[in-house]
């Protein structure tokens, strides 16, 4: 099955300063990759979502980037703000399992102000 | 709704309990998932419905999980005779078609002591 890691596990950054998280997958069949954001005793909310046939997608502050080559995808947060603290998952759908997201073990970011 | 409520919020048992977690998805939502999130760990699938059938059950991990979505809606996920190991988050999200994101909802808290 598919197998989605992610680093760092956690990250200090700095308010103002760009945060990115990483995220590899194992099946080149995997076509969808969402990012969730977690906040504390509330479940994993939806931010920002690509497709294995785009390459970057921005939203805002917020951007993803998917090399499907090496199988490998990131979220960039710019001009963090304490409110982005949280604990952010990568995912990745694998299109023969039907509609089973695999999710990564989770980064915890925290803006200082 | 507008968004996927989950009832308990929290829930403690004491092992060898049956307990029973509750999932209201969006109205008009046609596939809902249930996942398990272990402290520090990234949310795992469970099981899938699409409208009432449940197509996927492959992450129960034992005989003693049981979910259902009798009317295509509200959804249980049963657990009987419960271990601590079962101790976790359960999620449940649903999706309006297969493909979307889902929208989680906020989790039960299960403690089983």
């Amino acid at each position: 099955g598919e197998n989605v890691e992610q680093h760092p596990s956690t990250l200090s950054v700095q308010e103002g300063d760009s945060a990115v998280i990483k995220c590899t997958y194992s099946d080149s069949a995997s076509n969808y990759f969402p990012w969730y954001k977690q906040e504390l005793g509330k479940g994993p909310q939806l931010i920002i979502d690509i497709r294995s046939n785009v390459g970057e997608k921005k939203d805002q502050r917020i951007a993803v980037t998917l090399n499907k080559t090496a199988k490998h995808f990131s979220l960039h947060i710019t001009e963090t703000q304490p409110e982005d603290s949280a604990v952010y998952f990568c995912a990745a759908k694998l299109v023969s399992t039907g509609n089973q997201f695999y999710f990564g073990t989770g980064t915890s970011l925290t803006v200082i102000p | 709704g507008a968004g996927v409520s989950q009832s308990p919020r929290y829930k403690v048992a004491k092992r060898g309990q049956d307990v029973a977690l509750r999932c209201d998805p969006i109205s008009g939502h046609v596939s809902l998932f249930w996942y398990q999130q272990a402290l520090g760990q990234g949310p795992e699938f469970l099981t899938y419905f699409q409208n009432e059938a449940q197509l996927d059950k492959s992450g129960l991990p034992s005989d003693r999980f049981f979910a259902e979505r009798p009317e295509g809606s509200v959804s249980t996920l049963k657990i009987q005779r419960t271990q601590q190991e079962d101790s976790a988050v359960y999620l449940c999200a649903s999706s309006l078609r297969q493909g979307h994101g889902y929208t989680f909802g906020s989790g039960t808290r299960l403690t089983v002591v």
